[in-house]
């Protein structure tokens, strides 16, 4: 399996529920990302790792728990969701942000989660 | 603050020549990419320019005046398939920042 996989594709949960949306990549990459993506808004950031070591969280409620146990695998660990948490989910990966700037990110197919 | 601003949507026919612009403010600015996202799938790396100037690949050109806070995406001899979403985003100094997206539709 090569680029960047996301599982589930498609998740329907309650506010009550505990889930979690698994992200692979088999490129190579030392960066990885999640990003929320809504209608009409722009993609949204929400977490950054670089080499395992999150180097981002982009005011993302705690009810989102992102998890990175190796350079390969994000996690996104929900509970507790709201209506308005209705979104693609994307994980992107990369090489390890420089400084130069240039950072193509692959995304993986997305999750498109419903919260009732 | 940052922010970037692209037309939210923009039609042609077969063939024609499409300019999809973006303007930006943002801090830590090191370049402009360009991603085409399909509806249903994921978006795709089109470009990057870190300097002044225009670069071409095939039928698509990206172009970015730093001065100006200001890029824009060519895509020339449009086919049907180019009917999809495309996001502008500025590299930061570890993340980048996308825009709202421009939805280009072609027509026959």
């Amino acid at each position: 399996e090569t680029g960047v996989t996301q599982t589930p594709r498609h998740l329907v949960m309650g506010m009550t529920n505990k889930k979690s949306l698994k992200c692979e990549q088999h490129l190579g990459h030392n960066a990885m990302y999640w990003y929320k993506q809504s209608a009409k808004k722009p993609l949204e950031l929400m977490f950054v790792y670089n080499f395992k070591e999150q180097t981002e969280n982009n005011s993302v409620p705690s009810r989102f728990s992102p998890e990175c146990p190796n350079s390969s695998h994000l996690f996104l660990h929900l509970h507790t969701l709201q209506p308005e948490d209705s979104a693609l989910y994307l994980c992107a990966s990369s090489q390890a942000m420089r400084t130069s700037g240039e950072n193509e990110q692959f995304f993986g197919p997305g999750t498109r989660l419903t919260v009732l | 603050g940052q922010s970037l601003e692209q037309p939210s949507e923009v039609t042609a026919v077969e063939g024609a020549i499409v300019q999809i612009n973006c303007t930006y403010q943002t801090s830590g600015f090191y370049g402009l990419s360009w991603y085409q996202q399909h509806d249903g799938g994921a978006p795709t790396f089109l470009s990057y320019n870190a300097l002044d100037g225009l670069e071409e690949t095939g039928r698509f050109s990206s172009f970015l005046s730093r001065s100006d806070s200001y890029g824009y995406l060519l895509l020339q001899e449009l086919q049907m398939k180019d009917s999809a979403s495309y996001f502008c985003a500025v590299s930061g100094t570890d993340k980048l920042i996308f825009g709202t997206g421009t939805r280009l539709q072609v027509f026959p």
